[in-house]
């Protein structure tokens, strides 16, 4: 099976920040890498796919890069309604979720 | 309206039954693989099971194999997770999902539902 492992596992930042997440798969996935928002309470929401190609209406602040195993997403400026926890998947066998990156705010 | 609709959540004691059901509408069901995907309080997200377009294949995470059960109508644009032997560990929010395709470059979910809740307890 195939392993994600997302750093750091939570982190502050404040409004303007430039944040940066990085996924680390345990064998070789491609760009079968995905990314994803979730609120408390609220279902998850497709942030990025094939790990750099951004959903329809997702804001250009977020960009996705990698390719094999290490996959890094980036919030070029914080907003305030991008707290929220953060997971990468994989879709190269089966399907896994990173543990997820909790971004507060500082 | 695009949307799924999670139900059959509830309340089961250890090693109980129950089915979950998810009511597409809005897109072709017939034409995606759909995933359960599960979220213990206050945990991560996992994947549980899918299953292709026509029902011919699907597929679980370890911990349910042999207990739960993916399968779909598409004639009533369902999609369904029976679940036996239910565990404690099994206690989680349960969510329907639609998967969608870039052709070699990988799958994922472009839409979920709200989920339903489970909870396995005596």
């Amino acid at each position: 099976d195939i392993q994600m492992t997302q750093s750091p596992s939570a982190l502050s930042a404040s409004v303007g920040d430039r944040v940066t997440i990085t996924c680390r798969a345990s064998q070789t996935i491609s760009t079968y890498l995905s990314w994803y928002q979730q609120k408390p309470g609220k279902a998850p929401e497709l942030l990025i796919y094939a790990a750099s190609t951004l959903q329809s209406g997702v804001p250009s602040r977020f960009s996705g890069s990698g390719f094999g195993t290490d996959f890094t997403l980036t919030i070029s400026s914080l907003q305030p309604e991008d707290f929220a926890t953060y997971y990468c998947q994989q879709s190269y066998s089966t399907r896994t979720f990173g543990q997820g990156t909790k971004v507060e705010i500082k | 309206e695009v949307q799924l609709v999670e139900s059959g959540g509830g309340l089961v004691q250890p090693g109980g039954s129950l089915r979950l059901s998810c009511a597409a509408s809005g897109f072709t069901f017939s034409s995606y693989w759909m995933s359960w995907v599960r979220q213990a309080p206050g945990k991560g997200l996992e994947w549980v099971a899918n299953i292709k377009q026509d029902g011919t294949e699907n597929y679980y995470v370890d911990s349910v194999k042999g207990r739960f059960t993916i399968s779909r109508d598409n004639a009533k644009n369902s999609l369904y997770l029976q679940m036996n032997s239910l565990r404690a560990e099994d206690t989680a929010v349960y969510y329907c999902a639609r998967e969608n395709a870039v052709t070699n470059m990988g799958w994922y979910f472009d839409l979920w539902g709200r989920g339903t809740l489970v909870t396995v307890s005596s």
